[in-house]
């Protein structure tokens, strides 16, 4: 069965750090992968995602993934975190057509200025 | 455009009572689907649909109804509510049936006493 996981609920950096969040997916085929952002209170919001081609993805806000098929990830990541970055990230695969997506667990983001 | 809006925002139920939460779209998409997000558990869908009239279990769908009588609707049904189903719901909607970017909704916060 697919899934995803992605191995630290939390994370803390300090503003003007580096980033990367982890995500590992177990899918059969070739996957679609996605990273969404949810702000407190707010709906999700997509910040990139692979289909094929370039294994290294840009997306909005800065960011960056890198799909290894290899090690079967799909790592987000942000040469400069900035205090409005602080949210919680979520990846996701797609699963069976249609946009069925299913959602890693999410990583909290805390950003210390 | 408004988006992807949902109603009510927050809600309070007793268990066995019932409810139906709300979602529109205004962008003629397609594909419309219902999340709940527990901690520690991501988002998981509930209940999916590629169109008017047509509808589909998602992963969660126990104790859940939906119909979609037109494009822009996609109301979710509690026929009698359990604690169980205290969570965050999410609609979402995406334009065809590849893997095109889910708009989501704000959220409505349901608590089941």
């Amino acid at each position: 069965a697919q899934s995803v996981t992605q191995p630290d609920i939390h994370i803390t950096v300090s503003e003007g750090a580096s980033l990367e969040l982890r995500c590992n997916y177990s899918y059969g085929a070739t996957p679609y992968l996605f990273w969404y952002v949810q702000s407190p209170g707010q709906g999700l919001q997509l910040l990139l995602k692979y289909f094929s081609g370039d294994t290294l993805v840009q997306g909005i806000k800065g960011f960056e993934a890198e799909f290894k098929r290899s090690q079967s990830s799909f790592n987000l990541r942000k040469p400069s975190v900035h205090w409005s970055d602080a949210a919680e990230y979520f990846c996701a695969v797609g699963s069976g057509g249609y946009n069925k997506l299913i959602f890693g667990a999410g990583t909290r983001l805390a950003v210390h200025p | 455009n408004a988006g992807v809006t949902q109603t009510p925002k927050f809600q309070v139920l007793k268990t066995g009572q019932s409810m139906t939460l709300q979602c529109a779209q205004d962008m003629n998409h397609e594909y419309m689907s219902w999340y709940r997000q527990d901690p520690g558990m991501g988002l998981r869908l509930i209940h999916y649909s590629v169109g008017a009239g047509i509808t589909d279990q998602g992963e969660v769908p126990n104790g859940y109804n939906v119909s979609r009588s037109t494009t822009e609707d996609f109301p979710l049904r509690l026929l009698s509510a359990a604690p169980s189903q205290t969570s965050v719901y999410f609609c979402a909607s995406s334009p065809g049936q590849t893997y095109n970017e889910q708009f989501f909704g704000p959220g409505t916060r349901l608590t089941v006493l």
